[in-house]
């Protein structure tokens, strides 16, 4: 089965301005969560959906950061605008049902400027 | 607060010596516990589960929920084996994730 899908792969921008990243599960993978992976770092949690509801946000800096998981199927993460602190490999995962293994995406690498 | 902590950044060991990654947790209740391997240039994937005990490529990791402890381990370590490992934890019922920092571990031929 094909994986989880991210685009674009790198990102370069500058302080202040805005970003997406999408994001394709697994197909029929009804749980799709997102990651902030700073240099250094494990993987934190950003959010969580199930089908095309918000489990978690908690961890999600809402004051510049959105995310979206239209249908139930893709998703898209945004920030804006961006800062410097910002810079990070972002992860997209998705399993099949809780709390099944997630599979992960191979990562957005955003550099802020 | 729920917390993963790997103590070690960097291991190295020589290939057909043995090979322990330390993970240490601290969670209320009784969490699920991980590990997860990044090969270089792969994705992060899983590579066991306490939960389902089984050996994935001749690792292991107990679960020691005296010392809070869930080392991952492997009798001899092996060129292929190295790769940035992580441990990971969920809380019963919670279904996500928290990570520790993860361990490079490096096999010398």
């Amino acid at each position: 089965e094909a994986g989880v899908a991210q685009s674009p792969r790198y990102k370069i921008i500058e302080k202040r301005q805005s970003v997406a990243f999408w994001c394709n599960p697994i197909s029929g993978h009804a749980t799709l969560y997102w990651y902030q992976q700073i240099l250094g770092q494990g993987p934190k949690l950003l959010i969580q959906f199930q089908n095309n509801g918000v489990v978690d946000d908690s961890q999600l800096p809402k004051d510049r950061f959105s995310a979206e998981r239209l249908k139930g199927v893709d998703s898209t993460l945004k920030i804006q605008p961006a800062k410097l602190e910002d810079s990070a490999v972002y992860l997209c995962a998705s399993s099949p049902r809780l709390p099944d293994t997630q599979y992960f995406g191979p990562g957005t690498r955003l550099t802020v400027l | 607060a729920q917390r993963v902590t790997q103590p070690e950044k960097l291991l190295s060991v020589f290939k057909g010596a043995p090979v322990e990654l330390k993970c240490n947790y601290s969670y209320s209740g009784s969490p699920e516990l991980f590990w997860y391997v990044q090969y270089s240039r792969q994705r992060l994937q899983l590579l066991l589960r306490h939960i389902s005990r089984e050996s994935i490529k001749g690792f292991t990791a107990d679960l020691n929920k005296g010392e809070t402890s869930f080392h991952l381990k492997k009798p001899f370590a092996q060129e292929e084996d190295s790769a940035m490992y992580y441990c990971a934890a969920s809380g019963a019922g919670s279904y996500q994730l928290t990570f520790g920092k993860g361990t490079k571990l490096s096999v010398i031929p």
